[in-house]
């Protein structure tokens, strides 16, 4: 079965500097690979999706993610963040036959100071 | 496009109450999941439906615990006797097919005391 591991559980970033959050997954085969963000309260919102093609993928509010088969990794990027990106952050995949069954990493969660 | 609908996005009651969550899927989505969400488990999936059967209930905790749905747009998750242990939120999502991304709803906060 696929798994997935976010190894920071807490980043804080100053508003406007670079964000890279971290994620490794364990699976023999290409995966389906996504990002997601938690607002307080509120459910998972989709940021990006990786199926296959070109390994740099761009998704919304400005982040992207590149996929790396070599170090089975799949790291999100945001050049420039904004006080609006405190968030939690779940980096998912989903593989094989049972690739509708997401395996959730425990999240990152991102401060963000002025 | 409306989202993912959950109701109701809080509900406190007492250990042994019957306890029901609801959701309403993207109009065309196929595939409805239900996950919950912890401190200590993260994101677990519980059960997924394709086009209103259950797939995959083996995330399910106990046999307190039962889905159904009954039609295309509407999913209820339901806790009979309710513990405190089920305190948690509850989340429900929906694909158009099942390697497509899943649109999660707001939640249900779910507390038992």
């Amino acid at each position: 079965a696929q798994s997935v591991t976010q190894p920071d559980i807490h980043i804080t970033v100053s508003e406007g500097a670079s964000l890279e959050l971290r994620c490794n997954y364990s699976y023999g085969a290409t995966p389906y690979l996504f990002w997601y963000v938690q607002s307080p309260g509120q459910g998972l919102q989709l940021l990006l999706k990786y199926f296959s093609g070109d390994t740099l993928v761009q998704g919304i509010k400005g982040f992207e993610a590149e996929f790396k088969r070599s170090q089975s990794s799949f790291n999100l990027r945001k050049p420039s963040v904004h006080w609006s990106d405190a968030a939690e952050y779940f980096c998912a995949v989903g593989a094989g036959t049972n690739d509708y069954k997401l395996s959730f990493g425990a999240g990152t969660t991102v401060t963000v100071r002025a | 496009d409306a989202g993912v609908i959950q109701s109701p996005r809080h509900e406190v009651t007492e250990m042994g109450q019957e306890v029901t969550l609801r959701c309403k899927p993207i109009s065309g989505h196929d595939y409805l999941f239900w996950y919950r969400q912890t401190m200590m488990r993260g994101l677990e999936l519980l059960i997924y439906f394709n086009n209103n059967v259950p797939i995959d209930d083996s995330g399910m905790p106990e046999d307190r615990f039962s889905a159904k749905m009954p039609n295309a747009s509407f999913s209820t998750l339901k806790i009979q006797p309710s513990e405190p242990r089920d305190s948690a939120v509850y989340f429900c999502a929906s694909s158009l097919e099942r390697n497509q991304p899943q649109h999660f709803g707001d939640g249900t906060r779910l507390s038992i005391l």
